[in-house]
Order: structure tokens, then C-alpha cells, then sequence
């Protein structure tokens, strides 16, 4: 069964400090995507992040980056040097190279403190 | 932006209506996917198109139906609606029809409520 946990229903950050949002999944589908999302409070879906399952280092897209350990089906994303606007939802997906679905995590909740 | 458009932005209706609601996916992709964002559901899947067949389906109520026209947009059809079906609906779209490779772009919603 294909299956995404994320156990942080809420976080809280400082400003320009570091966060990482857990995200651990289960497959049995040898070859996968892992995907973030961030969900604003005006609702859209905003795509971050892409981590194949083969892929031998772990994807940076700017301030986001993903910690990617195989071997513990985690993917957790690392947000650095918040800012006020990162306070959203995030969600962890996954795509398994077969079947045609994504499967959400629940998300977390992120609030940045200035 | 994603690229992904939908409409409306906001629909109001009263319960037992039937309203449509409509995607037009990136430029490029094949694949629109229909999503339902409830407070105590999370995200759910409904259904998946892709060049106009449909190639997976979800937790898709009978009253609920959705196609995908030759232009590649796509619309999603909820009838007899009850209040439980109050929620945000997004649409996605990808280049093809699966694969782990392949990334989902959101549409920005459309936020129905049933009174």
C-alpha cells in the first residue's frame, strides 16, 4: 500500500532561521517521485520540490532543499532563513512509476514568528 | 503562476443543485487531475484524464462526473449537492498520464459552498 506520513500537524519557526517539515513514506514500487507542496492561506497549490528515488543527491531548489535518506523512507523538506511569507501549509507527496496516482500527506502547518 | 486555470474562483449554490466546473491545463500537458480539499478530509483524488480518456479514478461520488474535451480542458460536473460537498476543488495537470517523474501543476481552486 502507498502511503504518506507527516506527524507535524503544526510548527513554529523564528525569521531567518531554519526549519525541516518531516515526511516519511511507504512503497513498494522500487522506483518513485517525491514532491512538496506549499499551500498559502489564498488557498493555491504551489509546487517546490522534485526527488526521484534514484537520484544520488538530494534536490536544492533555492531556500528549500530535501533530505532525502532511502534507506528510512523519509524525504523531509529544509526550509532556510524563513521569511514571513513561507508561513503555510505544506504538503509531502509521492508518485510511484506505476499506477497513475499521487498520494498527500495530511500536512504541516507553518507558522515564521518575526 | 502554474499555468493551470480554473473557473470560477467562488460558486454559491443551494443544496440539490448540479454546477460545472471548469480546468484548462498547462500548455503542453495531457493530464488533468481533479482534486477535493475539504477541512476534515485533507486532499482527496477524484479523477484523472488524460487525452481525453479517463485513466484513474479516486473517491468520486456517482453524483459527480467529469470529461476531458479534445482541447485538452476539462470539466468537473457535481450534482444533487448536498452541504458535505462544500470544499475547495482543485485542478492539476502533467505532462503524461504517470510515471514518478512526472510533476502535477495546481490550478489556483474553485471554492464551492452549498447553503
Amino acid at each position: 500500500a502507498q502511503k504518506i506520513t507527516q506527524t507535524q500537524p503544526g510548527m513554529f519557526v523564528q525569521e531567518k532561521e531554519a526549519v525541516t517539515l518531516d515526511c516519511t513514506y511507504d512503497t513498494s514500487d522500487p522506483s518513485y517521485g517525491l514532491f512538496w507542496y506549499k499551500q498559502p492561506s489564498s488557498g493555491e497549490m504551489i509546487f517546490l520540490i522534485y526527488q526521484g528515488s534514484y537520484d544520488q543527491q538530494n534536490a536544492t531548489e533555492g531556500r528549500y532543499s530535501l533530505n532525502f535518506q532511502k534507506a528510512r523512507k523519509s524525504a523531509n523538506l529544509v526550509i532556510s532563513a524563513s521569511q514571513l511569507g513561507d508561513s503555510a501549509m505544506y504538503f509531502c507527496a509521492m508518485r510511484p512509476s506505476t499506477g497513475n496516482q499521487f498520494y498527500f500527506g495530511t500536512g504541516t502547518s507553518l507558522t515564521v514568528i518575526p | 503562476d502554474s499555468g493551470v486555470t480554473q473557473t470560477p474562483k467562488h460558486l454559491i449554490t443551494a443544496t440539490g443543485q448540479r454546477v460545472t466546473l471548469r480546468c484548462s491545463p498547462r500548455s503542453g500537458d495531457l493530464s488533468v487531475y481533479w482534486y477535493q480539499q475539504s477541512l476534515d478530509q485533507g486532499l482527496q483524488f477524484l479523477i484523472q484524464y488524460y487525452n481525453g480518456e479517463e485513466r484513474a479514478k479516486g473517491n468520486i461520488l456517482e453524483r459527480f462526473s467529469a470529461q476531458q474535451f479534445p482541447d485538452l480542458h476539462s470539466e468537473l460536473n457535481l450534482s444533487s449537492l448536498e452541504l458535505g460537498d462544500s470544499a475547495l476543488y482543485f485542478c492539476a495537470s502533467s505532462v503524461r498520464s504517470g510515471g514518478s517523474r512526472d510533476t502535477q501543476y495546481f490550478g489556483p481552486g474553485t471554492r464551492l459552498t452549498v447553503l
